[in-house]
């Protein structure tokens, strides 16, 4: 069965901290994406990654990095959380070709930025 | 609080009844559409999908409708049941690029 786990499903942290998101996909997929989702704005998507140490900024990059040094995970970095910030965030993951076809989400990570 | 305007429209249906969730999409290149179902506190599962190439698709008691001349697409679930109440969106695929719609809440009532 497919699976794309994140790190915590609730996380509460005070502005200006660095706050790390985990993704990690057991499918062997070579994509993988992050979002956020907010209150009838629907999925925004951050970065994504297409392959080892490749990544892409999204629609809305600003505030956020990310890391992909193995093929399973993809980390997403807040590099000084702002109240902003306070979203659930999505991992997903697809097979190739690259970005198409079904993404497969994690359970989410919801973001309290105090 | 929440602004107006960003709160999700709902459609309330009775248990049993045809469902009908609409969705407009934006991109006329887009070739590729699926819909998912978002239960409180868990990520999006996918429920279907349809090519630009087919204007209907069927599921188990779903049914996808794909109308490129107006850019809208529906689903539609078959005797809506208590386990269906969740949010549904559509997305929008063209090139590398996935787009959402912001969703819309199935409460269903008993």
């Amino acid at each position: 069965d497919v699976k794309v786990t994140q790190s915590s499903r609730y996380l509460v942290k005070r502005t200006g901290e660095k706050v790390f998101l985990e993704c990690v996909q057991d499918m062997d997929h070579e994509n993988m994406f992050w979002y956020r989702q907010d209150p009838g704005l629907g999925l925004r998507l951050i970065y994504f990654s297409y392959d080892v140490k490749m990544k892409e900024k999204g629609d809305i990059p600003e505030g956020y990095s990310v890391s992909r040094e193995k093929k399973e995970r993809f980390s997403l970095i807040l590099e000084s959380a702002s109240t902003n910030q306070t979203s659930m965030y999505l991992c997903a993951s697809t097979p190739p070709p690259r970005g198409r076809g079904e993404q497969f989400f994690g359970p989410g990570t919801r973001l309290t930025v105090l | 609080g929440e602004s107006v305007g960003l709160h999700l429209p709902t459609l309330s249906v009775q248990e049993g009844d045809n469902s009908i969730i609409n969705c407009a999409y934006s991109n006329s290149a887009s070739d590729y559409f699926i819909w998912y179902k978002q239960e409180s506190g868990k990520g999006p599962q996918f429920i279907i999908d349809i090519r630009s190439n087919m204007d209907k698709r069927q599921g188990q008691r779903v049914t996808v409708l794909l109308n490129k001349t107006v850019k809208h697409l529906s689903l539609q679930i078959a005797a809506t049941q208590p386990g269906d109440s969740a949010v549904y969106f559509c997305a929008e695929n063209y090139g590398q690029n996935f787009v959402f719609g912001p969703g819309t809440r199935l409460s269903v009532l008993p």
